[in-house]
């Protein structure tokens, strides 16, 4: 989606590593930040989410933090496995409710 | 369990072909969507429905058209299929909440030749 940039688009971690996929976005009326996880050949699922009035959601390995002030949010997967190796997607809720996607990240991690 | 299903699950066919995508779901969501997934571009939003009287267009509608048959099916038609609509589609449900999570169906792939 146009309104929503994530980076990397690729990126490659050795396991036990850290992942950091970063997103930005354009709205700032914005207030609902998912994340979801698409392995190879099945359908996204939601990971984490995270709402405005809040800078920081963990959950086990997977947090998400946010900066409404810089319009952006970034997903964290620390002590990284095989099993998180996928496409991962941010979104953004416009002002309709519907959801913006970015264009996804591959996190390949390799033993 | 209930669940988001679409068929068919794969389908080729040449162009100028029409082509129907079925969705249906036992969540009892009221709200529905289409979206189109390619390499490099995310999910796009082709059409959404908020409930079965309620039709939308999303970023990238042209070349496709829908039908709310009930709250729980939601097809989406290609009239003329063109090579460039070869792509992963998936449908998927919320519930009325806003903001809501989005439960996606298993994808149809869609070849035309």
């Amino acid at each position: 989606g146009e309104n929503v940039e994530q980076h990397p688009s690729t990126l490659s971690v050795q396991e036990g590593d850290s992942a950091v996929i970063k997103c930005t976005y354009s709205d700032s009326a914005s207030n609902y930040f998912p994340w979801y996880k698409q392995e190879l050949g099945k359908r996204p699922q939601l990971i984490i989410d995270i709402r405005s009035n809040v800078g920081e959601k963990k959950d086990q390995r997977i947090a998400v933090t946010l900066n409404k002030t810089a319009k952006h949010f970034s997903l964290h997967i620390t002590e990284t496995q095989p099993e998180d190796s996928a496409v991962y997607f941010c979104a953004e809720t416009d002002s309709w409710g519907k959801l913006q996607f970015g264009a996804g990240t591959q996190v390949v991690v390799t033993p | 369990d209930a669940d988001v299903t679409q068929t068919p699950r794969n389908r080729i066919t040449k162009t100028g072909k029409r082509i129907m995508l079925e969705c249906s779901q036992t969540k009892g969501h009221d709200r529905m969507y289409w979206y189109r997934q390619d390499p490099g571009l995310g999910l796009r939003l082709i059409y959404y429905s908020f409930d079965v009287k309620d039709i939308n267009k999303g970023e990238i509608s042209d070349g496709y058209s829908v039908s709310r048959q009930a709250q729980a099916k939601f097809s989406l038609s290609l009239e003329s299929a063109i090579p460039n609509q070869t792509a992963l589609y998936f449908c998927a449900t919320s519930d009325g909440q806003l903001p809501g999570e989005l439960f996606f169906g298993e994808g149809s792939r869609l070849t035309v030749l």
